[in-house]
């Protein structure tokens, strides 16, 4: 099983500032690897995939980068609507697995 | 526009059972595959099963093989998660996901709660 460990576990962050968050993978799991989005009480949506690519409707500032164990979430300008918990998951190989969460709130 | 809405969920007393459903619209159903992921309370997202279009490939979580059952009615346009020997650990909001070809999960539904207690 490929364990996904997310850091920071908070970050902690002013408006306007960027935000960098880390998704390691324990083994190589190519390009094959999402972000996703959740605010309180809501479904996770889906931001990135293949490691890099934006998904429908999502603005500029979210990028994406990495592949094979390291991979990098970042959010160039915080917006309020930005402040939420962001998980990625492999979709490599079976079982798909996420990491535990990066919570983003407002510093 | 791609909808997915879960039912199902409610209190169950540990080891009963539960039939998850989740319904889909605004796309060809029987094209994609579907996901049920779950988050426990306070908790991060744990994927749970995996189904194909055709249900010709099917995957578990091992920590809910043998007791759960991924199933799908295209004709319906629906998949579902029958639950058994229930655990208090089970205890979760279940989500559907869609699969999109690039094998992200690209659409959610809100998801459907269920409480093992006794």
């Amino acid at each position: 099983e490929r364990v996904m460990t997310q850091s920071p576990a908070t970050l902690s962050v002013y408006p306007g500032e960027r935000a960098t968050l880390s998704c390691r993978a324990s083994q190589s799991v190519n390009s094959n690897l999402a972000w996703y989005q959740q605010k309180p009480g809501q479904a996770p949506s889906l931001l990135i995939y293949d490691a890099s690519i934006r998904a429908t409707g999502i603005p500029a500032r979210f990028s994406g980068s990495g592949s094979g164990t390291e991979f990098t979430l970042i959010i160039s300008s915080l917006q309020s609507e930005d402040f939420a918990v962001y998980y990625c998951q492999q979709y490599n190989n079976w079982p798909r697995t996420f990491g535990q969460g990066t919570k983003v709130e407002i510093k | 526009e791609v909808q997915l809405v879960e039912s199902g969920g409610g209190l169950v007393q540990p080891g009963g059972s539960l039939r998850l459903s989740c319904a889909a619209t605004g796309f060809t159903f029987s094209s994609y595959g579907m996901n049920w992921v779950r988050q426990a309370p306070g908790k991060g997202l744990e994927w749970v099963s995996y189904i194909t279009g055709s249900s010709t490939n099917i995957y578990y979580a091992d920590s809910v093989k043998g007791r759960s059952t991924i199933s799908r009615d295209n004709a319906k346009n629906s998949f579902y998660l029958q639950m058994n020997s229930l655990r208090a650990e089970d205890t979760a909001v279940y989500y559907c996901a869609r699969t999109n070809t690039g094998w992200y999960n690209d659409y959610w539904g809100r998801g459907t709660l269920v409480t093992v207690s006794s």
